[in-house]
């Protein structure tokens, strides 16, 4: 099975700015790559699929490159509602569909 | 609008099964896969198994299999999920969530306490 690694696993940052998630997987995953943002009590939400497209509505803010197995989710300047654990996930795969342990981006 | 509503929470005896159930909305159910991820207090995002709504298809992660089962109703556009030989590590929040570019819309979870 395809593992997914995420780092760092606590992000600590300011509003206005600028980090980076990295997910790296076990093998290459050909782009089938997702990122969520899930804040406390609620559903995760999709921000990202196959790697770079931003799902309608997120904001622009939010960007995510990469390919293979070395992934990037991107926050450009962040806002408080930011504030999240963000998970990444390898959604195509005869054999599961797995997600990264998470990264909890804190004030 | 498109939307996944789930069942109520559930308290359970270590040994006991539970079933879930997400019912869709919205959209035409059979067009899309629907899966199950579940998610331990504190803990990240475990992903279960999915259900081909048109066939009746299913993929279960090896952890489960043995002691899961995904089925579908299609005149009330529900999927149904099953666990037994239920555990205390099995206490969770249990979510549906269906597969469009990723898992685009999720149900709102289901908690599951496992006593003993």
């Amino acid at each position: 099975d395809i593992q997914m690694t995420q780092s760092p696993s606590t992000l600590s940052a300011y509003v206005g700015d600028r980090v980076t998630i990295s997910c790296r997987a076990s093998q290459s995953i050909n782009n089938w790559l997702a990122w969520y943002q899930q804040k406390p009590g609620r559903a995760p939400q999709v921000l990202i699929y196959k790697a770079s497209t931003l799902k309608s509505g997120v904001p622009s803010r939010f960007s995510g490159s990469g390919s293979g197995t070395e992934f990037t989710l991107s926050i450009s300047s962040l806002q408080p509602d930011d504030f999240a654990i963000y998970y990444c996930q390898y959604y195509k795969s005869s054999s599961g569909y797995t997600f990264g342990q998470g990264t909890k981006l804190e004030i | 609008q498109v939307q996944l509503d789930q069942s109520g929470a559930e308290v359970k005896k270590s040994g006991a099964s539970v079933q879930i159930a997400c019912k869709a909305s919205g959209y035409i159910f059979k067009n899309f896969f629907l899966h199950w991820v579940r998610q331990a207090p504190g803990q990240g995002l475990e992903w279960m198994g999915w259900i081909n709504p048109e066939t009746g298809d299913t993929d279960y992660a090896q952890t489960f299999k043995g002691r899961i089962t995904m089925t579908r109703d299609m005149s009330t556009n529900t999927v149904y999920m099953d666990l037994s030989g239920l555990k205390s590590d099995d206490t969770a929040r249990y979510f549906c969530a269906r597969e469009v570019r990723a898992f685009d819309i999720w149900g709102q979870g289901t908690m599951v306490t496992v006593s003993s």
